[in-house]
Order: structure tokens, then C-alpha cells, then sequence
């Protein structure tokens, strides 16, 4: 079976500092990894993926997350916080082994940059 | 990026009665679709995946006979909560994937808001 876990329901952080969302992740095979982002009452938007390649994945908005295999990590980063920034950010991760493709969602961070 | 529409984005119905939820790709052909209902501060939970054509398959615990999924088009999937009540009410989303793989990204609809009086 597939999981994954936010650790974090909550993040703060000050506008024009670093953020860090974090993301760890269980699959048998090799995982696919993604980072959503929902705004209230929204659907989600893609902001970058893992498949395959260099560990670091530069995505939409400025934002990056680099793949750690050995610590089965996928954390969201971003060098420097915008409030446009708050939202619910989810991590999913998808074996297409097993479990015919489908994506598994972690819980979601609740993001809040203050100015 | 591919867009995917959703109607309505918000429908309050009386209990008992049907709500149909349409979902479209508007600029690319959706093999794939996936239904999610999400509550409150909650994560997505995956209701079932519709491929064109086929009979949709059902995650355990979700009954086929009250959420009617059709897709029959490579562009439309619909959603038919049937004889609605209360404990329906939230948000449903719907995702659709690119022809290609499993390894294409999905691209979500802007969700449905239902609220069953």
C-alpha cells in the first residue's frame, strides 16, 4: 500500500522568509511524487512533480521541492514567503506498479504567511 | 496548463432529490477521471475512477447506486448524487489525467459545493 504523511497541519512563517512544507512518503515500487495547492472553496492546482532525474524539481510560483530517497522525503520549499502564499498545499504520491495509477493525498498543510 | 471545468460550482438541493455534476476538459482528451469528495479541513478522499468508455470503479465503502458515475465522452464525466441527503453535503472535486500514462499529472476541477437541505 501507498501513504503519505504531512507531518504538519500547520505552518506560519513571516513574508520574506524561507518556507518549508514536509512530506514523507511510503510506496513498493519507484514513486511519483507531486505538490498541490488549494485556495478556499477551489479546486487544486499543480505546482510541480517528481518522476525521474536531477533530486531538485523547480515548480509554479517559485517554489521547489527536492526528492530524498534514502529519507523517502519530498519537502516543499520556497527561499522567500509571499502572504499570496496561504493556502492548503498537499503532498500525493502515485506507484504506477501498483494500485493502477491512482494518487494518494496526505492530509494537507495549512500554510500562512504573515506580513 | 489543461483546464478542467466543473457545473455547478455550488447547488443546494432538498433531500431526496438528484444532483447531477458535470466535469469537462476543456483542452485535452481525459482518458482517466477521478471523483474526490473533500470535508472540511480534510483531504481528498477518492471516490472513484471513470475511464471513457468503461464502467467506473468504486473505492471500497462507496456505493455505486448512489453515486452514478458516466464518462461518456473523452471530454465529459458526470456525477449523479441520487436521492440525496444531508450527510452528502461537501465538496466534490473532480480530476482528470492526460492520455499517456500514469505518470501524467492530474488537473483538477474548481470543485462542487453540495448542500442537501
Amino acid at each position: 500500500a501507498q501513504s503519505v504523511a504531512q507531518p504538519e497541519d500547520q505552518v506560519n512563517v513571516a513574508e520574506g522568509n524561507p518556507l518549508t512544507v514536509k512530506c514523507t512518503y511510503s510506496v513498493s515500487g519507484n514513486p511519483y511524487l507531486f505538490w498541490y495547492v488549494q485556495y478556499p472553496n477551489r479546486g487544486l492546482q499543480f505546482l510541480l512533480k517528481y518522476i525521474t532525474g536531477d533530486n531538485l524539481v523547480k515548480g509554479s510560483y517559485g517554489f521547489e521541492a527536492e526528492f530524498n530517497k534514502s529519507q523517502t522525503s519530498f519537502h516543499l520549499k520556497k527561499p522567500s514567503a509571499l502572504v499570496s502564499d496561504s493556502a492548503l498545499y498537499f503532498c500525493a504520491v502515485r506507484d504506477i506498479n501498483t494500485n493502477a495509477g491512482k494518487s494518494t493525498f496526505g492530509d494537507g498543510t495549512t500554510l500562512t504567511v504573515k506580513p | 496548463g489543461a483546464v478542467v471545468s466543473q457545473h455547478p460550482s455550488r447547488v443546494i438541493c432538498k433531500s431526496g432529490t438528484s444532483v447531477k455534476i458535470e466535469c469537462r476538459s476543456l483542452d485535452f482528451q481525459a482518458t482517466t477521471m477521478f471523483w474526490y469528495r473533500q470535508f472540511p479541513k480534510q483531504s481528498l478522499m477518492l471516490m472513484a475512477t471513470s475511464n471513457e468508455g468503461s464502467k467506473a470503479t468504486y473505492e471500497q465503502g462507496v456505493e455505486k447506486d448512489k453515486f452514478l458515475i458516466n464518462h461518456a465522452s473523452l471530454t465529459l464525466s458526470t456525477l449523479t448524487v441520487t436521492s440525496a441527503h444531508p450527510e452528502d453535503s461537501s465538496f466534490y472535486i473532480c480530476s482528470a489525467r492526460t492520455s499517456g500514462g500514469y505518470y501524467n499529472e492530474q488537473f483538477f476541477g474548481p470543485g462542487t459545493r453540495l448542500t442537501v437541505l
